[in-house]
């Protein structure tokens, strides 16, 4: 069964620095991949979603994330953090060839951004 | 309402006692997932509808938990007999289109605790 692990529990980033969230993927061929935030008291919001083509996705926010199959990664960057982005962030994965199955979550990387 | 409405956004219970949590989608929306969330934890996959039937149960934990959506919009996830394992966040999404090939939108849960 694909599975998706997102390696940092939490991570401090300066205002205005870069951030790179990390998530690695589980699964025989390439799934469908999507990054989802989760700010306090809100639901969660797409940020990005690959299916294919260009291996670079630019999502809102500011946000963009780059697919490498030879690392079965997908992680997620920003070139200069706001205050706002502090929240929580979840990378899902499904199999391409389970359009009827649910996303699968991984357990999520809690961004604190620091003045 | 514009996005998913989930109610009660909070219910505090006792063990053994009986719950429903109600989730109104997106209007027009056919497909609608639960989620469980725990504390530190990603979202976990419990059931998915498109339409009126359950399209994949399989991760709804045990037979005290059941979901209906008798006429393909308004959800209601059922839980019997709750234990204090229960307690969590209760997630529910909707889509337009069937799981993994588009966006779902997440409503902002339903606290459960059960004492």
């Amino acid at each position: 069964a694909q599975s998706v692990t997102q390696p940092d529990i939490h991570i401090t980033v300066s205002e205005g620095a870069s951030l790179e969230l990390r998530c690695n993927y589980s699964y025989g061929a390439t799934p469908y991949l999507f990054w989802y935030v989760q700010s306090p008291g809100q639901g969660l919001q797409l940020l990005l979603k690959y299916f294919s083509g260009d291996t670079l996705v630019q999502g809102i926010k500011g946000f963009e994330a780059e697919f490498k199959r030879s690392q079965s990664s997908f992680n997620l960057r920003k070139p200069s953090v706001h205050w706002s982005d502090a929240a929580e962030y979840f990378c899902a994965v499904v199999g391409p060839n389970q359009a009827g199955t649910a996303l699968i979550f991984g357990k999520g990387t809690t961004l604190s951004v620091s003045s | 309402g514009a996005g998913v409405s989930q109610t009660p956004s909070n219910k505090v219970t006792e063990k053994g006692k009986y719950v429903e949590l109600r989730c109104d989608p997106i209007s027009g929306h056919t497909a609608l997932y639960w989620y469980r969330q725990s504390l530190g934890q990603g979202p976990e996959f419990l059931i998915y509808f498109q339409g009126t039937g359950a399209a994949d149960d399989s991760g709804l934990p045990n037979d005290r938990f059941f979901a209906v959506r008798p006429e393909g919009s308004v959800s209601t996830l059922k839980i019997q007999r709750t234990e204090r394992g229960d307690s969590a966040v209760y997630l529910c999404a909707s889509s337009l289109a069937r799981a993994g090939t588009g966006e779902l939108f997440f409503g902002e849960g339903s606290r459960l605790t059960v004492l």
